[in-house]
Order: C-alpha cells, then sequence, then structure tokens
C-alpha cells in the first residue's frame, strides 16, 4: 500500500530565506509525482508535475526533485515571499487506477 | 474545457440530514475519484468510478457514504444520517482513464466544503 510522508508537517522561515520541503514515497511504481499549493479554506494549486522518467522540474522561483528508486522527492523554493505562506502537498499518481495518493503537507509560513 | 466543477461550494446540513455533492468531470474525461480533507489534515482517497462503476471504493466509510457515476450527469456523493464528523472538505478529480492521458496532471476541482451543525 502506498503510503505518503512529508517533513517537516510545519515551518516558518523569515523571508528571503531558500527552503526546502521534502517528499516520500514508499512505492515507486508510478507515473508522476506532483506538487500542490493549498491556501486556507481554499482549493489545490498545481504547482509542478515531474513525470516518474524525469529528475527534476523548474517553474520560476521553484524547483522539484524526483528520485524514483529512492522513493523521495524535495522542493526547493528560493528567495522565500510572504506570498509563499501555504500548505504544500505532495502527491504521487499511482500505475494502478490512476490513483493519486497525498501527503499530509508542509504549512509553510514566511515572515515579513 | 470549464475543469472540474464541483458542486454547491459550501454545504450546510443539520445533524441527520442528507448531505449530496455533485463532481462534473473535465470534457472527455470518463473516469472520477472523491477524496476527503478533515480539518488539518491531507487529502484521503475515497472512492474511484468511471461510468455506471464503481473501481475502487477501499477509502469509504462502510455505513452512509455512496458513490455514484451515473452514464449521464454528474457524479454524486452522497452522505446520509450526516454527523458533526463528516464536516471536511470534499474533492473530485477526474482523469481520460488508465491508459488514456495517465501520465497528465491530477485535475481537481474546487471542493465543496460540508458544515454538519
Amino acid at each position: 500500500k502506498q503510503e505518503v510522508t512529508q517533513i517537516p508537517a510545519a515551518l516558518s522561515v523569515p523571508e528571503g530565506e531558500n527552503l526546502v520541503l521534502n517528499c516520500s514515497f514508499t512505492d515507486s511504481a508510478i507515473y508522476n509525482l506532483q506538487w500542490f499549493r493549498q491556501d486556507p479554506g481554499k482549493g489545490l494549486t498545481s504547482l509542478l508535475l515531474i513525470q516518474s522518467s524525469q529528475r527534476e522540474q523548474t517553474s520560476g522561483r521553484l524547483n522539484a526533485s524526483l528520485d524514483k528508486s529512492s522513493g523521495r522527492s524535495t522542493l526547493y523554493i528560493a528567495a522565500s515571499q510572504p506570498g509563499d505562506s501555504a500548505t504544500y502537498l505532495c502527491a504521487v499518481k499511482e500505475t494502478s487506477y490512476d490513483k493519486v495518493i497525498f501527503g499530509p503537507g508542509t504549512s509553510l509560513s514566511v515572515i515579513p | 474545457n470549464a475543469g472540474v466543477m464541483q458542486n454547491p461550494r459550501h454545504l450546510v446540513r443539520r445533524r441527520g440530514q442528507e448531505a449530496r455533492l455533485r463532481c462534473s468531470p473535465m470534457k472527455g474525461h470518463s473516469h472520477v475519484y472523491w477524496y476527503r480533507q478533515l480539518p488539518e489534515e491531507g487529502l484521503k482517497f475515497m472512492v474511484y468510478l468511471q461510468k455506471e462503476n464503481i473501481i475502487d471504493e477501499s477509502g469509504m466509510p462502510k455505513e452512509r457514504f455512496s458513490a455514484e457515476f451515473p452514464k449521464e450527469g454528474p457524479s454524486i456523493l452522497r452522505i446520509q444520517q450526516v454527523v458533526r464528523g463528516d464536516s471536511a472538505a470534499y474533492f473530485c478529480a477526474s482523469s481520460p482513464g488508465p491508459g488514456q492521458g495517465s501520465r497528465t496532471e491530477a485535475f481537481f476541482g474546487q471542493g465543496t466544503r460540508l458544515t454538519v451543525v
């Protein structure tokens, strides 16, 4: 059974810092891994999608890496801003039934 | 393409009433997934359906919850005799189905926030 974990559960950093969010998954039989952002009381915003054959994806200040064999992904946020404050969710799409399994999320707070 | 549409966005029910949540998948998608997000928790898989068929309901509570995806119309998640513990955000996702676009990103609706009073 696929299990996705995220470390840390919560993170508070001063504005301008670079930071790394970690995601681990137990079953490497995945099509892809996706990072989402969720603001309080809101829906999901897709940030980055990494296919199982890829090693990393970049979008602006965000860079996500994937090491499928070790079951790990990281989301790197450069020069953090208060507007980056949100919960970041990691999710893997299994090859069985295309089911997406989520991690519990990392709650990020960027202090001005 | 309007994306995955969920309604209502907010739903308030008294204990014991029924809640019906609707999800219209993206155009061309024939598979729907339902997820529940309890307060301060991550999204938990509930059920996976294709039209007129339940594929995987391993995450569905055994009682009071049911889901359908008829040949015509939206997918419905139905909660009977709601209790306070059912208060959560319910998200729906759609896909073209295994083998077709399996490598595409997951497309989610904006969710329905159910409050049981």
